[in-house]
């Protein structure tokens, strides 16, 4: 199965600041998601990361918040712009894994983030 | 709208009972069904998943879960809890896409 690297692992970053989240893999995926998870709750996708085309985002995420780069096909970051400390959420990336003898997906660690 | 519904946010057992956590599924198309484990500060584990193959499912550490058309449902179950099964479990769902679906989570809690 896939393995997936995400840095940082937790930041604690002061409000108006930018955070970019780094998630490596150590295979070539076509697609890799980002997700948040909000504190106590369950798992939003962000968007949906395809190497050389434009993310595709879901409702209530834009680009300008959210910029995301897939510059290859084992690495892609999401960045956390202007932060307000209602973005202190964890943040995870997620690719589709076709090794498990049907599909499943892997997720990252994680990436813990509060805003001050 | 494609959804999952997981019926219970908190199950508390007793070490060595049975565990039920319960999901059931918006029923549009044929779904994919899986269930992930979240221990705490950890990242997502897949516990097993259902593609439209055998109903009954068998997962890691005992885990079990079974797909049901008519019910719309797929819950998930283990005869005898352990002390480190305590985590949040999410039922996932997808319809023909690579979206996921997640459902709001179940903490589970086992009592000595």
């Amino acid at each position: 199965s896939a393995v997936i690297s995400q840095k940082p692992s937790r930041d604690i970053c002061q409000r108006g600041t930018s955070l970019t989240i780094q998630c490596q893999v150590d295979s070539q995926v076509t697609m890799m998601f980002w997700y948040r998870q909000q504190p106590g709750q369950s798992l939003t996708l962000i968007a949906t990361a395809n190497q050389g085309s434009e993310a595709t985002y879901e409702s209530g995420f834009v680009i300008d918040k959210f910029p995301i780069s897939r510059p290859n096909l084992t690495f892609s970051t999401l960045t956390v712009s202007n932060m307000s400390p209602e973005d202190s959420s964890i943040y995870l990336c997620s690719v589709e894994d076709r090794n498990r003898g049907g599909f499943g997906y892997t997720f990252g660690s994680g990436t813990r983030l509060t805003v001050v | 709208a494609q959804s999952v519904t997981q019926l219970d946010s908190h199950v508390s057992v007793s070490e060595g009972t049975p565990v039920l956590l319960r999901c059931n599924y918006s029923s549009s198309y044929s779904p994919s069904l899986f269930w992930y484990v979240q221990h705490p500060n950890k990242g997502l584990q897949l516990l097993l998943k259902y593609t439209s193959a055998a109903t009954l499912v068998k997962g890691i550490n005992g885990f079990e879960a079974e797909f049901k058309k008519s019910e719309t449902s797929f819950h998930l179950t283990k005869p005898s809890a352990h002390m480190s099964d305590a985590a949040e479990y999410f039922c996932v769902v997808s319809y023909n896409t690579d979206k996921l679906i997640f459902g709001t989570g179940t903490r589970l809690q086992v009592f000595p």
